[in-house]
């Protein structure tokens, strides 16, 4: 199975500052057929279904602020939140679709300073 | 509008059997591959199965496989996880949820507001 690893648990940012969150996978999830990375983001507020962001690792979904961006290749990936809004607060989970089992990260708890 | 809708969670004893349905409106069903997604409380987000548009590509998470059934109904719109056997460990809000692709290995786009599962004795 590939085990994604999230860095940090939890964070807090003050309102208007970048917002960093970390995702390690035991394996490669780039597709070298595709060139694609089956990398996403997820957004989860309580009492809320998961929101999707990010997909292919870089790729907004639609709707998404453009303040969300995702980065990175291969085992190391990055979510940032460059101007951190209020409604932002929530946990964040990496997922990786390139092969089953998909597997999530442990999530990570985003917080206002 | 995607809207994804599950029902058929409740409190059941350990060893007996549950099935799920996710009713799916707003996009065309039989072109998309759907999954099931369970979050047990206070936990993370765990991936238990995903089934293709078209059948041809089941996977299921090891912990499940042999006890859980996903399937689906193309012409009623309908998403199932038949779940047998079931273990305290189950215990879970399960998402049904829609991928971005007709094929499984796809990231998923939308999901529904998830049916609760309890099992205790």
């Amino acid at each position: 199975d590939i085990v994604m690893t999230q860095s940090p648990d939890s964070l807090a940012v003050s309102l208007g500052e970048r917002a960093t969150i970390n995702c390690k996978s035991s394996q490669s999830v780039l597709s070298s057929s595709s060139n694609k990375n089956y990398l996403a983001w997820y957004q989860q507020k309580p009492g809320q279904p998961p929101k999707l962001l990010i997909y292919w690792a870089s790729t907004r979904e639609f709707g998404v602020p453009d303040r969300f961006s995702g980065s990175g290749s291969a085992t190391d990936f990055t979510l940032t939140i460059s101007s951190l809004q209020a409604e932002d607060v929530a946990v964040y989970y990496c997922h990786q679709y390139y092969s089953s089992p998909y597997t999530f990260g442990q999530g990570t708890k985003l917080e206002i300073q | 509008q995607v809207q994804l809708v599950e029902s058929g969670g409740g409190v059941v004893q350990p060893g007996t059997s549950l099935r799920l349905s996710c009713a799916a409106s707003g996009f065309a069903f039989s072109t998309y591959a759907m999954h099931w997604v369970r979050q047990a409380p206070g936990k993370g987000l765990e991936w238990v199965a995903v089934m293709s548009h078209d059948e041809t590509n089941i996977y299921y998470r090891d912990s499940v496989k042999g006890r859980f059934t996903i399937s689906r109904d193309n012409s009623k719109n309908t998403l199932y996880l038949q779940m047998s056997s079931l273990r305290p460990e189950d215990t879970a809000v399960y998402y049904c949820a829609k991928a971005g692709c007709s094929f499984s290995t796809c990231y998923t786009n939308w999901w529904g507001q998830g049916t609760l599962v309890t099992v205790s004795s």
